[in-house]
């Protein structure tokens, strides 16, 4: 595997549900980032790690749950989601969080 | 809080012909500013990288311009090809800050 990875690509979950989607980095970058894109709306940073430390949360509401326990991975816990939640969620990393960022492919997220 | 710009939000154009994607940002206190290709339903790639203190940045057929006291940048394409259809997403980082701003996007149609 090269660059950014995320999983599951796609995930369909009721309001009830618990989920995580998963982003993995083969750059050796120790920044890592989570994006929400919904329609019509433009791309919204949710968290910043770096160093494996929360270093930004753009008033998330607590339904979303980040965690990385190392500089290669970073998860986001889903709980109790509203159907408002469905979108493109996009993971990137980047060297030293100042340089050029790199995405993963995303995970399209459907709330029922 | 910084505000980012895309005009137009969707253009189309034929083969061959040449054309320039346009980016302003409200707040001139920028670190880069970073260009990205994204293709419907996938991940963001990174085009283009422009520090604060760089005037333009060239790839192949792309070249981005920054004019940070204006708060401008643009995105030439040269003889633009069908695998050119994409959406174009212009990013800036401020200052001490982790976070990218995303404008909205222009959608680009080349037809062959």
């Amino acid at each position: 595997e090269t660059g950014v990875t995320q999983t599951p690509r796609h995930l369909v979950m009721g309001m009830t549900n618990k989920k995580s989607l998963k982003c993995e980095q083969h750059l050796g970058h120790n920044a890592m980032y989570w994006y929400k894109q919904s329609a019509k709306k433009p791309l919204e940073l949710m968290f910043v790690y770096s160093l494996e430390e929360r270093v930004e949360n753009n008033s998330v509401p607590s339904r979303f749950s980040p965690e990385c326990p190392n500089s290669s991975h970073l998860f986001l816990h889903l709980h109790t989601l509203q159907p408002e939640d469905s979108a493109l969620y996009l993971c990137a990393s980047s060297q030293e969080g100042w340089e050029e960022q790199y995405f993963g492919p995303g995970t399209r997220l459907t709330v029922t | 809080k910084q505000e980012v710009t895309q005009i137009p939000a969707a253009l189309s154009v034929p083969e061959g012909e040449n054309l320039v994607l346009n980016c302003s940002f409200t707040d001139s206190a920028i670190y880069n500013l970073q260009w990205f290709r994204q293709d419907p339903g996938k991940g963001l790639t990174s085009l283009l990288l422009i520090q604060s203190s760089q005037r333009e940045q060239t790839s192949g057929r792309l070249n981005a311009s920054l004019d940070k006291s204006s708060g401008r940048s643009t995105l030439y394409i040269a003889a633009s090809q069908p695998g050119d259809s994409a959406t174009y997403l212009c990013a800036v980082r401020g200052a001490g800050s982790y976070q990218l701003t995303f404008g909205k996007g222009t959608k680009l149609s080349v037809i062959p």
